[in-house]
């Protein structure tokens, strides 16, 4: 199976920051990796699709970037919303995986 | 607009079974792949089970294949899946998703999820 890490597991930002999440894949995956978001209680919610594609609906300020084995996601412009836990997905095999998530905690 | 539902959820004992259902509305039933996702508690998400719009492709996470079994009906808009063998470690909120299409295996639509816990 495909492994995918997230780094870092935690980050704390402020209102107007800037913040990077990193997900590496243990083998080559193309583009073929989606990121969420997730608030607690809730269901996932797609944000980025073919590592760089932007869901109708999302706040540009959010992009995505990488291919291969390294991606990022970018938020430009951190926003209250946007506190929450962001998980990466591989779906370049039939046996998904996801990150194991990054919390974006207010500093 | 587009909806999916589960229900199902509840407290069994290990060794259980118990039987998950996603009501679907709002789309093409017929026309998505579906799939399982859960999340224990604290946790992050974990895959479980994928089935193509006419039940022809199925897979299964190792952590269940040969104990759960995902179907549909698309007849009645509806997902299942059964499982079996239940152990504590598939205490979880089980989520039904519906994929983008067919090339697009990621999950779009998301249900709010229902509880399974194995317990004693």
């Amino acid at each position: 199976d495909i492994q995918m890490t997230q780094s870092p597991s935690t980050l704390s930002a402020s209102v107007g920051d800037r913040v990077t999440i990193t997900c590496r894949a243990s083998q080559s995956i193309s583009t073929w990796l989606a990121w969420y978001q997730q608030k607690p209680g809730k269901a996932p919610k797609l944000l980025i699709y073919k590592a760089s594609s932007l869901e109708s609906g999302v706040p540009s300020r959010f992009s995505g970037s990488g291919s291969g084995t390294e991606f990022t996601l970018t938020i430009s412009s951190l926003q209250p919303d946007d506190f929450a836990t962001y998980y990466c997905q591989q779906y370049n095999s039939y046996s998904r995986t996801f990150g194991q998530g990054t919390k974006v905690e207010i500093k | 607009e587009v909806q999916v539902v589960e229900s199902g959820g509840g407290l069994v004992k290990p060794g259980g079974s118990l039987r998950l259902s996603c009501a679907a509305s709002g789309f093409t039933f017929s026309s998505y792949s579906m799939n399982w996702v859960r999340q224990a508690s604290g946790k992050g998400l974990e895959w479980v089970s994928s089935i193509s719009s006419s039940s022809s492709y199925i897979y299964y996470a190792d952590s269940v294949k040969g104990r759960f079994t995902i179907s549909r009906d698309n007849a009645k808009n509806s997902l299942y899946l059964q499982m079996n063998s239940l152990r504590a470690e598939d205490t979880a909120v089980y989520y039904c998703a519906r994929d983008r299409g067919v090339g697009d295996t990621f999950s779009d639509y998301w249900g709010q999820g229902t509880l399974v816990t194995v317990s004693s």
